[in-house]
């Protein structure tokens, strides 16, 4: 059963756009949900995270925000480049137990 | 500071041959993962160790999958005997406790 939802699995903008990757999860006990950005042959790395007692959280160009009644949260790319273009994971996890994963979406910017 | 090392970072075997991989973690981190990462899906958690200790290997194939954890730093996830669908990327991840974790470039596992 997969625990976290994401979609859409591929991804396609222009320099400049405004990509947004969706997820969403059913387990209510989740209290840690972040996103990852992973580059072919290397491992996923941190890019943002959030707690669900706020409703969105910025970090330079990376926006996640967070719908705790419809259990769902997103990622948006402001003012995407083609140095973004990876695939981005979703996660979430209790307590800093297991993490479960998103299968992930391939972005792709084009110059 | 150096990240999480792993080695090797490519190994290519026949089925039913044993195959391992070992993991450093970032110093000072108490807790590391192993994970599976099968080609166009996200990790999957095989174990996770709270310093030496083995807190969850729920997903772990016990039948053909051990890991082990020395004094609580490098580990060691050995496949004995590998299978044709053990082809996956296996990512090692550590972090200080609940925090953020940190990945390894991976191992690419591909059994023939």
């Amino acid at each position: 059963q997969q625990q976290v939802k994401q979609s859409p699995q591929s991804l396609i903008v222009q320099k400049g756009g405004i990509p947004i990757i969706n997820c969403a999860y059913e387990n209510t006990a989740f209290d840690y949900f972040p996103w990852y950005q992973q580059f072919p042959g290397k491992g996923p790395a941190l890019l943002i995270a959030i707690r669900p007692d706020v409703s969105e959280k910025k970090e330079g160009r990376f926006t996640i925000s967070f719908n705790k009644s419809a259990k769902q949260f997103s990622l948006h790319i402001m003012d995407s480049q083609p140095g973004d273009s990876a695939t981005y994971f979703c996660a979430a996890s209790w307590g800093g137990n297991q993490f479960y994963f998103g299968t992930g979406t391939s972005l792709t910017v084009i110059p | 500071e150096a990240g999480v090392v792993q080695s090797p970072r490519y190994k290519i075997i026949e089925k039913k041959q044993p195959v391992a991989f070992w993991c450093n973690p970032i110093s000072g981190h108490n807790t590391l993962y192993w994970y599976r990462q099968n080609l166009g899906q996200g990790p999957e958690l095989l174990i996770r160790y709270e310093n030496e200790e083995a807190v969850d290997d729920s997903q772990l194939p016990k039948d053909r999958f051990s890991a082990e954890r020395l004094k609580g730093v490098d580990s060691t996830l050995k496949i004995q005997p590998a299978e044709l669908g053990d082809s996956a990327v296996y990512l090692c991840a550590s972090s200080f406790g609940e925090d953020t974790q940190y990945f390894g470039p991976g191992t690419r596992l591909t059994v023939l």
